[in-house]
């Protein structure tokens, strides 16, 4: 049982290049959220999902975007990286969308944006 | 001001000591969660609270929703406890979606 998969674990981008972090779960969970975490700063939710095809939008959602085709997966794409958008990224699930369910985060990916 | 405070933000204690971790709230809340994030950046979740107290092994977590503060103790606490403990809590009414995070407190245990 893995989890929360988070992938790449490092990564190294120019300005205004794409990527996408994936994320992958094989728990069968409903929720799944994107936040990034900034030194100072608590996690911020950047998108989440409550069910396959239905996403939206969290506190800090400019320059992201996600979908999800599938309960395992969610992918957050980065469409054209700033600076701005250096920090660690973490993917989490959970069983449901309601408050008060466990919730389960990957290792993190820690983005640097040059 | 944060929704979510918590204190101290460093703490530094000797193998063996008691520890006890703060976080207060300004909102209604549905429910609180400890999680740990150890140096390499992995989340774990410790506790899920709603009320009264929570035990798991040296690791005990308190809640009191008059007073809106929760309380993560560490007994015997070990250099293997030296983490970042983040409270987090999910606004009343709200879903997952709605959680709000403090900033963390950074425990080092020195041998």
């Amino acid at each position: 049982n893995a989890g929360v998969t988070q992938t790449p674990k490092f990564q190294v981008l120019k300005t205004g290049q794409s990527m996408t972090l994936q994320c992958a779960q094989d728990m069968n969970h409903e929720y799944m959220s994107w936040y990034r975490q900034d030194p100072g700063m608590g996690l911020r939710l950047i998108h989440y999902s409550v069910g396959a095809g239905i996403t939206d939008q969290g506190e800090v959602p400019n320059g992201y975007n996600v979908s999800r085709s599938t309960t395992e997966d969610f992918p957050l794409r980065l469409l054209s990286a700033a600076p701005s958008q250096t920090s660690v990224y973490f993917c989490a699930s959970s069983y449901g969308a309601s408050s008060g369910n466990t919730i389960y985060f990957g290792e993190g990916s820690w983005l640097t944006v040059v | 001001k944060n929704e979510v405070e918590q204190s101290p933000q460093n703490l530094t204690a000797q193998e063996g000591e008691f520890i006890t971790i703060n976080c207060s709230y300004s909102v209604g809340i549905s429910a609180l969660h400890w999680l740990q994030q150890h140096p390499g950046g992995g989340i774990v979740s410790l506790f899920m609270l709603s009320s009264g107290k929570k035990k798991h092994g040296r690791l005990i977590a308190t809640i009191n929703i008059q007073e809106k503060h929760s309380s993560l103790h560490i007994t015997a606490s070990h250099p293997r406890d030296s983490a970042v403990y983040i409270c987090a809590v999910n606004l009343l009414g709200g879903s997952q979606g709605n959680l709000i995070f403090g900033k963390g407190t950074k425990l080092s245990v020195k041998p």
